[in-house]
């Protein structure tokens, strides 16, 4: 079975800074898609970033990039220019591509991050 | 667009009370999901469904029962309420296989067992 593992709990930066949120996976298959949610505190769950295992160049949407190491198996996130709307809890997520599966995502256990003003 | 609606928002139930959350979405996906979501322990999966008429056992199943009937739905029931099932619950929908490989999560039930 795959597992997620976040090893930081929390997380501060200053506004305007960088932060790296850190991400491992385990897996054995060669051909899946890597998360990353952003929880506020609504809850709500948001989309900030995806990497498809394919693809060796890392994704990137505005102030969020990653550093995708596929042999590592490591998935870290970078928000560049913290702002105070990126206060949440984040969550690295894995599903499986392998046809005929759930396709289920499995979670890690989050990272809080606080951005101070 | 409502995407992915969950309803109730908000329950609190009494131990050994029965209740049904309800999915629904409109995005004719094939697959949904049932997660709930702990302190510290992220999201984890109850129950799935693969397609209409199809359910599976997810990761902490036990307590819980699901029921796909129309592919739209996917209600998650509990049968007697335990304090321990006190969390918050989310739905999930997706295309089938790589032509959609995001996840669109509900807004989230609150539900408290006391």
């Amino acid at each position: 079975a795959q597992t997620v593992t976040q090893s930081q709990p929390e997380m501060s930066v200053q506004e305007a800074e960088t932060v790296t949120l850190s991400c491992t996976y385990d897996t054995s298959e060669s051909d899946y898609y890597l998360f990353w949610y952003k929880q506020p505190p609504s809850r709500q769950m948001i989309l900030v970033i995806r990497q498809e295992a394919y693809k060796q160049q890392n994704a990137t949407e505005n102030r969020f990039s990653v550093n995708f190491q596929k042999a590592a198996k490591s998935f870290s996130l970078k928000i560049s220019d913290s702002q105070l709307g990126d206060a949440a809890m984040y969550f690295c997520a894995y599903r499986s591509a392998q046809q005929g599966g759930s396709e289920k995502l499995v979670f890690g256990k989050g990272t809080k991050l606080t951005v101070n003003p | 667009n409502a995407g992915v609606t969950q309803t109730p928002k908000f329950r609190v139930l009494k131990t050994g009370q029965s209740m049904t959350l309800l999915c629904a979405q409109d995005m004719n996906h094939e697959y949904m999901y049932w997660y709930r979501q702990d302190p510290g322990m992220g999201l984890r999966l109850i129950h799935y469904s693969v397609g209409e008429g199809t359910t599976a056992k997810g990761e902490v199943p036990d307590g819980y029962n699901v029921s796909r009937l129309k592919k739209q739905n996917f209600l998650l029931g509990l049968e007697s309420a335990a304090p321990s099932q006190t969390s918050v619950y989310f739905c999930a929908s997706s295309y089938l296989g790589s032509s959609g490989n995001t996840i669109y999560f509900g807004e989230g039930s609150w539900l408290t067992v006391v």
